[in-house]
């Protein structure tokens, strides 16, 4: 099984500062990555797919790249609502395509 | 409006049964592939079954297999998912979702705990 590691756990921000995630795979995955914003009490929302493509209706503060077995998620001006917490997630190896553990960006 | 509702979660003991539903709309259900997706208590996501869009294509993850069985009915527009052999470690959030590897469209979960 692919294991996906993110990084950090946790990321302070303050309000209008870029913020930087990071995600590994175990092997090589390909561009078959995707990137989902969790709010506190809501459900999961896919942001990215394909490593590097938004989904529809999602601003384009957000950008990710990478490929293999590196991958970033960018956000370039944190914004109040993005204060989340962020999994990305394999799928190149599918089923059971493995998420990250998450990393939580908070206020700074 | 797309939605996805899900129902059936609760508080059950060890051993235990629940059914699980999630009613969709605003889409074309039928067309769509879907998923049940967990996240146990301050834990990170976990697919655990998939069921392609006319039931011809079904995958569990390992810790489920023989345990809980996923269904649809089309022309209810509805995702089912029938939990067996309940543990403690099947308590969670459980969210149904769209897609064939990437999860496009979520519900807002329900809970089921498994205690005794």
């Amino acid at each position: 099984e692919i294991l996906v590691t993110q990084s950090p756990a946790t990321l302070s921000v303050s309000p209008g500062e870029r913020a930087t995630l990071s995600c590994r795979a175990s092997e090589s995955v390909g561009n078959n990555l995707a990137w989902y914003q969790q709010r506190p009490g809501q459900a999961p929302r896919l942001l990215i797919h394909l490593a590097s493509t938004r989904a529809t209706g999602v601003p384009d503060r957000f950008s990710g790249s990478g490929s293999g077995t590196e991958f970033t998620l960018t956000i370039s001006s944190l914004q109040s609502e993005d204060f989340a917490v962020y999994y990305c997630q394999q799928y190149d190896e599918w089923p059971p395509g493995t998420f990250g553990q998450g990393t939580k960006v908070e206020i700074k | 409006e797309v939605q996805l509702v899900e129902s059936g979660g609760g508080l059950v003991q060890p051993g235990g049964s629940l059914r699980l539903s999630c009613a969709a709309s605003g889409f074309s259900f039928s067309t769509n592939s879907m998923n049940w997706i967990r996240q146990a208590p301050g834990r990170g996501l976990e697919w655990i079954s998939y069921i392609s869009s006319a039931s011809s294509a079904i995958y569990y993850t390992d810790s489920v297999k023989g345990r809980f069985t996923v269904s649809r009915d089309n022309a209810k527009k509805s995702l089912y998912l029938q939990m067996n052999s309940l543990r403690d470690e099947d308590t969670a959030v459980y969210y149904c979702a769209s897609g064939v590897s990437v999860f496009d469209m979520w519900g807002q979960g329900t809970v089921v705990t498994v205690s005794s």
